[in-house]
């Protein structure tokens, strides 16, 4: 079973600072991977989707990138704002059904 | 935009009731699930369905069934509610199998037994 783990649990950064979040998974052969954002007692809002033929994902200041042999993800926010505070989740499909959930990073940025 | 209705916000229960979530997707989707996120434990999906009247069970599916009647309408059912199903529960849909689309939530259910 796929195994997705997201290392560090809590992360506080200045405004304004570029940051990485890290998403690691077991299997490598995966379908595709997709990072969502969850705002305190609310659903997940999906960021982006990388399939697994492609290298990155870019969306405004978000940009996701996959190392499918390595088994790692990372999620690039550039110049963060209070607005970004929340919790980020990676997903991974083996199936391109099923997705497998890490347990997230919260991120707080102090104006 | 994908929009995903979960019927209820906030929902108290006792032990023993059956209790019924709502589920409805307004994009026609194929695919519908519900997941529950516990602290620490993350998501994990209970239930999920391609098409209506199928299902087949998640990584949890013990305790719960689920009912898809319409192709915009996924409802998950605790037969006789438990204090350890005491959860936050998400709906998403996305649409299709194998189709590399994401998936969308609706704002979840706080569910809570006494």
């Amino acid at each position: 079973k796929q195994e997705v783990t997201q290392i560090p649990a809590a992360l506080s950064v200045p405004e304004g600072e570029n940051l990485v979040l890290n998403c690691s998974f077991t299997d490598s052969a995966i379908y595709n991977l997709q990072w969502f954002r969850q705002d305190p007692g609310k659903g997940l809002t999906s960021l982006l989707l990388i399939q697994s033929s492609q290298r990155e994902q870019t969306s405004g200041r978000l940009n996701a990138s996959l190392d499918k042999s390595s088994g790692r993800s990372t999620l690039y926010i550039a110049a963060s704002q209070p607005g970004d505070s929340a919790t980020y989740l990676c997903a991974v499909s083996n199936t391109g059904n099923q997705f497998y959930f890490g347990t997230g990073t919260s991120l707080t940025v102090i104006p | 935009d994908v929009k995903v209705t979960q019927s209820s916000r906030y929902l108290v229960k006792r032990t023993g009731e059956k209790v019924f979530l709502e589920c409805v997707q307004d994009m026609d989707h194929e695919n519908m699930f519900w997941y529950r996120q516990d602290p620490g434990l993350g998501l994990r999906l209970i239930y999920f369905s391609y098409d209506v009247k199928m299902k087949e069970k998640g990584d949890i599916p013990e305790g719960y069934s689920v009912s898809r009647e319409k192709k915009e309408r996924f409802s998950l059912i605790l037969e006789s509610a438990s204090t350890n199903q005491t959860s936050m529960y998400l709906c998403a849909s996305s649409l299709a199998r194998r189709s590399n689309q994401p998936q969308h939530f609706g704002d979840g259910t706080r569910l809570s037994i006494l």
